[in-house]
């Protein structure tokens, strides 16, 4: 079956200017998280959807950056006046929250270049 | 504040031998925990996960062990493939609505044929 698909693969722009990454999740899961990876780092939890509720915006890193999910499926982050320290690969999950736990699928990033 | 580290950036095996992948954490709040593979230009995937009840949990040639009182995990593979050559995450996540996964910087396991 389809997985988590984000696009573009790659972006780069140039500072000042604003992107949107997008992310479509496996059908039916309600669950929707974005990260991000810096070089050498670690994904670094962004923002969580689930299903109607309000997000979870509690890792977004300043106010540059917000995220919307429409008809609680694909979800759009919107980073405004890209800064270079805004340069990562940014991934997107998924996941269905069966149960207490949750396995979260990725999709493949977006890579950002802020020049 | 690193709440989940692994110390090895990198570890090579011979293939066929045993890997072992180590992970700390700090935060006691996480109650569940999580490997993922991840190739280059590919998302990271989910391999094998293991909840604070359990000491143990084994798929395969994969076995992650869970010491509590240590706050450390690790991954087992064995025996070794050159396939299994990736980045190795481990993730970890507290009790909560949004159950978001706090990840280590990862360790770049290259099995050697």
């Amino acid at each position: 079956g389809a997985g988590v698909s984000q696009s573009p693969s790659n972006k780069v722009t140039e500072k000042g200017k604003d992107v949107e990454l997008r992310c479509d999740p496996i059908s039916g899961h309600t669950a929707l998280y974005w990260y991000r990876q810096s070089l050498g780092q670690g994904l670094e939890f962004l923002i969580y959807f689930q299903g109607n509720s309000a997000p979870d915006k509690s890792g977004l890193p300043s106010d540059r950056f917000s995220a919307e999910r429409t008809g609680g499926s694909v979800s759009t982050l919107t980073i405004q006046r890209t800064q270079q320290e805004d340069s990562a690969v940014y991934l997107c999950a998924s996941s269905s929250r069966t149960g207490g736990y949750n396995e979260q699928f990725f999709g493949p990033g977006t890579r950002l270049t802020v020049l | 504040d690193q709440q989940v580290k692994q110390n090895s950036p990198s570890l090579s095996v011979q293939e066929g031998r045993i890997s072992i992948l180590n992970c700390d954490y700090t935060n006691s709040m996480f109650d569940y925990f999580l490997w993922y593979k991840k190739y280059p230009a590919e998302g990271p995937t989910f391999l094998i996960s293991i909840s604070s009840i359990k000491d143990k949990n084994e798929d395969g040639r994969f076995t992650v062990f869970l010491n509590k009182s240590a706050k450390h995990l690790s991954l087992h593979i064995v025996p070794s493939q050159p396939g299994d050559s990736a980045v190795y995450f481990c993730a970890a996540s507290a009790l909560g609505p949004a159950r978001q996964l706090t990840f280590g910087s990862g360790t770049q396991l290259t099995v050697l044929p």
